[in-house]
């Protein structure tokens, strides 16, 4: 049974030409977080929502934008991609108290053309 | 704020033990372990909180001393499938994960 679900686990757009990657979860939890990694790196967080409270981390480039219209869904907007966006994009849920587990999806990788 | 992993990388032979420390400048709440194999999502392995723990699952155990802000990962008697990236990720109390930047470990049969 899935319980984060990304979709598309593969996009490919034209530098900058808006995309937009989803995150759907079945685990009903308060928190979503979207990280960027690129090859070889670790996750970076770029932001997360607790319940409708949105997060943004210091460093996020403001071409990334988030929206969080229900529990179950969040997405990322990449407003004008560029090369250097070209990565694995992971959604990840928690429960939202200090020390949970999270969850992550599948991952969508983005390549930028 | 981001952890330090050591090693960087790890070659083993089948059956052979390894150690992976994860240590913070900061004081911690919380030490994630994490796996990742190429091309794929981070799976779960475990949460230390803090209070000083120590944890198993199967052959892959971890222990966190929180006076000195480090938590190690044991693995023992290694399998070809524990091949993969590991990350700690820690938590100072905040509900977001930092993670380090991985230590590869390569297991040769």
């Amino acid at each position: 049974d899935a319980m984060v679900i990304q979709n598309p686990r593969y996009q490919v757009t034209q530098f900058g030409k808006p995309v937009t990657l989803s995150c759907s979860q079945t685990l009903n939890h308060n928190v979503m977080y979207w990280y960027q990694q690129k090859s070889s790196q670790a996750p970076k967080l770029l932001f997360h929502y607790y319940d409708k409270d949105f997060n943004n981390e210091a460093d996020t480039p403001d071409n990334f934008q988030s929206r969080r219209p229900n529990t179950s869904f969040c997405f990322l907007d990449i407003r004008s991609p560029g090369l250097g966006d070209a990565a694995m994009y992971l959604c990840a849920t928690s429960r939202g108290d200090s020390g949970e587990t999270q969850y992550f999806g599948p991952g969508t990788r983005l390549l930028v053309l | 704020q981001q952890p330090v992993q050591s090693p960087q990388a790890v070659i083993l032979r089948e059956g052979e033990d390894a150690v992976i420390n994860c240590s913070s400048s900061k004081a911690l709440y919380s030490v994630h372990w994490y796996r990742q194999k190429h091309g794929e999502a981070p799976v779960f392995l475990m949460i230390l909180l803090k209070g000083g723990e120590q944890k198993g699952h199967e052959k892959i155990s971890a222990s966190f001393n929180e006076k000195k802000q480090q938590s190690s990962l044991y693995l023992t008697a290694s399998q070809l499938s524990y091949s993969g990236t590991y990350f700690c990720g820690t938590e100072i109390g905040d509900d977001k994960i930092i993670f380090g930047k991985g230590t590869r470990l390569h297991i040769l049969p």
